[in-house]
């Protein structure tokens, strides 16, 4: 089966608010975790990633957590707009190279 | 330059027929990648082709198949259609220097009766 998954199947958060979307991992030996947002109609958009030797990184108003030790990735959303409504996925690049997909997360922004 | 396309946007076949699709990955990139997207199981890898070969493959049933052409072109074959095999299916192409960030196209519609 999947070797990455989701805790929530749908988030709503306040607009403004911080958005936190978690997901859990079982292959320590992934290279990348990574980070997609679907938005309704198309296909997945890269949003950010992180090595596997790393436990932070930064983008523009997106960080992503990794906590190897309890194998949890997190996304977390500063001041969440309305176009951040969407599907979110985590997912790994194994060794062999290929990404696989846990099942997402509906972020659903409240006016 | 031009993103990942895909044709046809919608597919309507029924159960035994067979179905082919096609991806058009971003100029430059040589691997594609297939994934089936549904309600129920997410996205779920199918395989990835780079410079004509079959790199990786999901675990999907042998009635699944693809090839890449010579120009990364890609396309997937399902044969002996089912009902579980109506889905959205995607590609995605990536290459460059972040081999994270694939690119995805529209998808492809497929509905199985």
């Amino acid at each position: 089966g999947e070797s990455v998954g989701l805790h929530l199947p749908t988030l709503s958060v306040q607009e403004g608010d911080n958005s936190i979307i978690n997901c859990a991992y079982s292959n320590s030996a992934s290279d990348y975790f990574i980070w997609y947002k679907q938005e309704s109609g198309k296909g997945p958009q890269f949003i950010i990633d992180i090595r596997s030797n790393m436990d932070k990184r930064q983008g523009q108003r997106v960080t992503v957590l990794l906590n190897k030790t309890v194998k949890h990735l997190s996304l977390q959303i500063a001041a969440t707009q309305p176009g951040d409504s969407a599907v979110y996925f985590c997912a790994e690049r194994e060794r062999d190279d290929k990404i696989i997909f846990g099942k997402g997360t509906r972020l659903h922004i409240l006016p | 330059k031009a993103g990942v396309t895909q044709t046809p946007r919608y597919l309507i076949k029924t159960r035994g027929q067979q179905v082919t699709l096609s991806c058009s990955p971003i100029s430059g990139h040589r691997s594609v990648s297939w994934y089936q997207q549904t309600p129920g199981q997410g996205l779920q890898f199918l395989f990835e082709y780079f410079s004509e070969t079959q790199r990786n493959k999901g675990n999907f049933p042998g009635r699944f198949s693809g090839r890449q052409f010579s120009n990364s072109r890609s396309e997937m074959n399902v044969s002996t259609l089912e009902l579980g095999d109506s889905a959205l299916y995607l590609c995605a192409s990536r290459g460059g220097s972040s081999y994270n960030e694939q690119f995805f196209g529209p998808g492809t519609r497929l509905t199985v009766l």
